[in-house]
């Protein structure tokens, strides 16, 4: 099990510059979220998918942010244009469903990929 | 508005003593707690979890208490360990949404 894989691990671009952030999730998870992380904020959710559909995409925070998941092994955040408030460290995280036995259902842990550290300047 | 509050940002504890990491949560709509441990440069891993239906879950030297009237709970850590040093995150989803809502973080310093 290789885990979440994101790529790059560092970026480092100047203000207005397209920046993209790749994933490619555990095999055989059908979640993927993305999370920004920030010292005023902590981790903040900004998208989630099932089954490479968007699924709430509530937290992203305006339009210059967007997120695609074209099959089951990746997905990228694309963020145009950039700005200096986006600076945060980025992660992906896949995850599925479990089934207890009985009624309901319950989450599986959410596995992270080690982040992408975007700086723009 | 922040639906789980870590209100410590950071915490020092003396090895083999216990840490007691706090976190509180507004939504109760939350019915599942879990907390994450994060090193440097590496992305959170999971750690312990506990479901509304418990108020106790334990792991080795990890144990979950969750208070549902007071919207709080804490992880234990004992003894504590120099490699506990590290960032953690309590979060809250509820069950059946794979949606987690995480705390601010507390960074754990275990001192020699």
């Amino acid at each position: 099990d290789a885990g979440v894989i994101q790529s790059p691990r560092h970026e480092v671009t100047e203000m207005g510059q397209e920046v993209t952030l790749r994933c490619k999730p555990i095999s055989g998870h059908d979640y993927l979220f993305w999370y920004r992380q920030t010292m005023m904020r902590g981790l903040e959710l900004l998208i989630y998918f099932n089954n490479n559909v968007p699924i709430d995409d509530s937290g992203m925070p305006e339009d210059r942010f967007s997120a695609k998941m074209p099959n089951a092994s990746f997905s990228t955040l694309k963020i145009q244009p950039s700005e200096p408030r986006d600076s945060a460290v980025y992660f992906c995280a896949s995850s599925h469903r479990d089934r207890a036995s009985g009624s309901g259902s319950y989450n599986s842990p959410l596995h992270f990929g080690n982040g992408t550290r975007l700086t723009v300047t | 508005d922040q639906q789980v509050k870590q209100n410590s940002p950071s915490l020092s504890v003396q090895e083999g003593r216990i840490s007691i990491l706090n976190c509180d949560y507004t939504n109760s709509m939350f019915d599942y707690f879990l907390w994450y441990k994060k090193y440097p440069a590496e992305g959170p891993t999971f750690l312990i979890s506990i479901s509304s239906i418990k108020d106790k879950n334990e792991d080795g030297r990890f144990t979950v208490f969750l208070n549902k009237s007071a919207k709080h709970l804490s992880l234990h850590i004992v003894p504590s360990q120099p490699g506990d040093s590290a960032v953690y995150f309590c979060a809250a989803s509820i069950q059946g949404a794979q949606k987690l809502v995480f705390g601010q973080g507390t960074r754990l310093t275990i001192n020699p």
